[in-house]
């Protein structure tokens, strides 16, 4: 069974809208994050979250949010979407502790077009 | 600067061949993890490996923390092992790895 969820696998939007993408992970950790791979770019850092709360943001625009409903849930709210937005972002979770302590599991990704 | 230089950038090999990839950091770092990228596109964690010498299987993780570097073995390619693999470090005191543009390995029959 997979233990880190990301729904949907697929999205297509058009530019403007706003979307959601969603992660649920049961490997029990508290640590979750975002990180995104556009076309021809290194993964890249977004969010991190522990117990809840957001420890480290390298997100520039406020145009990404991420929401933390339940401890095992960290989703990412994209508003005014645009095309440079295209790629694909992937979920990730770890036992909690600063300077990279405990290795970090990645969720399948969602990959993400804008139209 | 690129934090985290991976090499080669792609590796063509016959199966059966073995398969040494480099990662090299430009600062000092806490811990560092080794992933394979499925063609499709999901990451698999292969090692946690902050130093010294991990070994799986076929695949062996080697870090030297002192001269910032880690590589990882593969023995006996196979077909199977094609796709990327990406290595990422984790430095400071925050949470965020920061990845490599990874290597592209090609295991030809």
């Amino acid at each position: 069974d997979p233990k880190i969820i990301q729904k949907p696998k697929y999205l297509v939007a058009v530019t403007g809208s706003e979307k959601i993408l969603i992660c649920e992970q049961y490997l029990g950790h508290n640590a979750m994050y975002w990180y995104r791979q556009s076309a021809k770019k290194p993964l890249e850092f977004m969010f991190s979250y522990s117990y809840q709360k957001l420890m480290d943001n390298q997100t520039a625009s406020s145009r990404f949010q991420p929401q933390s409903s339940k401890k095992n849930h960290l989703d990412l709210q994209i508003t005014a979407l645009k095309p440079d937005d295209s790629a694909t972002y992937f979920c990730a979770s770890s036992r909690p502790g600063l300077g990279g302590r405990y290795e970090q599991y990645f969720g399948p990704g969602t990959r993400l077009t804008v139209l | 600067g690129q934090q985290v230089q991976q090499s080669p950038a792609s590796l063509v090999l016959q199966e059966g061949e073995n398969a040494e990839l480099q990662c090299n950091f430009s600062t000092s770092l806490n811990s560092m993890q080794w992933f394979y990228q499925r063609p499709e596109g999901s990451l698999v964690s292969l090692f946690y490996n902050p130093s010294g010498t991990k070994q799986s299987g076929r695949l062996t993780s080697t870090t030297v923390i002192k001269e910032r570097r880690s590589s990882l073995h593969i023995s006996s390619s196979q077909i199977t092992d094609s796709g990327t693999y990406l290595c990422a470090m984790n430095t400071g005191g925050a949470d965020r790895l920061t990845f490599g543009k990874g290597t592209q390995l090609i295991i030809q029959p």
